[in-house]
């Protein structure tokens, strides 16, 4: 079975610093795909990045970008020069096997909150 | 740019009524997914669809939880007859092939009473 995990429940930054948000994950297939998503206190869920496993670059998206440690299972998102509207819960998400109609599951969320 | 939109944003209904939830895919997408999410949980899988049938189903989604593409173009979740734990934020995403990202709707508030 396929497991998200989200260590850090909440995470202050200071706007113009960069922050590191965890993820580590559990599968036993080869194939996956891990993802970021947003969410704001709107409730919608924004795609931020995604990360093959067989991806040999570490992926960036602007501001956003996850370092994958595929030895330690792990896809922490970085976020460099927060701004006040990256206050949000932020949830990192997995697909395993990464292929068909293979559903996401998710990790419990970190909520980010960036002080001016 | 194109988006996943569902109806009604906030539905509230009474406990053993039943609520359909409507989405609009983006429309060159294939694959299309139900998720949930309880207030201050995490996101969960209910459904997935892909042409005109069910792939997979959690199992959360049980005979009270039935999907279907009527038209084409929308996608809808039924729920026959509503629980109070069936209180949540529904989400709907679609993607264009297997191996791109889930782009979600704004979701759909359900309360029931």
């Amino acid at each position: 079975a396929q497991k998200i995990t989200q260590t850090q429940p909440g995470m202050f930054v200071q706007e113009k610093e960069a922050v590191t948000l965890d993820c580590t994950y559990d599968t036993s297939d080869p194939s996956y795909g891990l993802f970021w998503y947003k969410q704001p206190s709107s409730g919608e869920m924004i795609f931020l990045i995604y990360q093959g496993s067989y991806d040999q670059q570490n992926a960036t998206e602007g501001r956003y970008s996850l370092n994958f440690q595929k030895a330690r299972k792990s896809a922490n998102l970085v976020i460099s020069a927060s701004q006040l509207g990256d206050s949000a819960m932020y949830f990192c998400a997995m697909r395993a096997p990464n292929s068909g109609n293979t559903p996401l599951v998710f990790g419990k969320g970190t909520r980010l909150s960036v002080i001016a | 740019e194109p988006e996943v939109t569902q109806t009604p944003s906030h539905q509230v209904t009474q406990m053993g009524q039943e609520v359909i939830l409507r989405c609009v895919p983006i429309s060159n997408h294939l694959y299309f997914y139900w998720y949930r999410q309880i207030l201050g949980q995490k996101v969960e899988f209910l459904v997935s669809f892909y042409n005109n049938e069910i792939s997979e189903k959690s199992e959360i989604f049980d005979d009270q939880f039935s999907v279907e593409r009527p038209d084409g173009s929308n996608f809808t979740l039924k729920i026959r007859s509503t629980k109070l734990e069936d209180s949540a934020m529904y989400f709907c995403a679609s993607s264009d092939w297997a191996y791109n990202e889930q782009f979600f709707g704004p979701g759909t508030r359900l309360t029931v009473l």
